[in-house]
């Protein structure tokens, strides 16, 4: 099992403020992925990053992936209620091998 | 609606039944996965089928026995199971790909376990 820890595990916000979420590694993945889950629902894939050092943006979310793709972060700006929900890191170790952070959860208050 | 299609979304079940859960994809994927989320745990990755076959096997019991006819069609059979099973299953499917690879989950099925 390849061991991905991401900080914090709760956020909880006002409306408007900037955050930052982070999913370390030991080890060296293919690619990586952001997702978020709603309550009752299934993970939903935000983004994939592959090449080390690669900042991806999508609206108000940008997403790092380090230099040595053993790591990544989320930054969400003037996050939003809508923004709510459990964050998850998953690293691509190998071929069709998909290994999940814990997961943060984010929690934006109006 | 994320094309990945998963059934029963609730199940309970005394440690002595035997029951099974469906996943079904309609995005022309060739890797199916399951994937158990219990409470503070991060996702734990059960079984990989690639191409109709089994790829993965996270160590998982025996009691847990996964089936997949078709790249279209994963199952998860499950007897005599434990109350410390009860969780939510989660079933994705992918594209065998070169790099960048996604995973495209169902909504779950929550298991209690009695």
């Amino acid at each position: 099992t390849q061991l991905l820890e991401q900080s914090p595990q709760f956020l909880s916000i006002q409306e408007g403020e900037n955050l930052t979420v982070y999913c370390n590694s030991s080890s060296v993945f293919s690619s990586l992925q952001w997702y978020r889950q709603e309550p009752g629902e299934g993970p939903v894939l935000l983004v994939t990053v592959v090449t080390g050092g690669e900042v991806k943006k999508l609206k108000r979310l940008t997403f790092q992936f380090g230099d040595a793709r053993k790591d990544s972060s989320l930054h969400i700006t003037a996050a939003q209620p809508g923004d709510t929900g459990l964050y998850l890191c998953a690293g691509e170790y190998n071929f069709n091998k998909f290994y999940f952070g814990s997961g943060t959860k984010l929690n934006v208050k109006p | 609606e994320t094309g990945v299609t998963q059934t029963p979304r609730h199940l309970v079940m005394g440690m002595t039944n035997k029951k099974s859960l469906k996943c079904e994809q309609h995005l022309g994927h060739n890797a199916m996965y399951w994937y158990k989320q219990s409470a503070k745990k991060p996702l734990e990755l059960m079984f990989v089928y690639s191409l109709e076959e089994r790829v993965e096997n996270n160590s998982v019991p025996s009691r847990f026995s996964p089936e997949c006819p078709n790249s279209s069609h994963l199952f998860l059979h499950l007897h005599t199971l434990q109350p410390e099973d009860s969780a939510l299953y989660l079933c994705a499917s992918s594209q065998d790909h070169v790099s960048g690879g996604e995973l495209f989950f169902g909504e779950g099925s929550r298991l209690t376990v009695l």
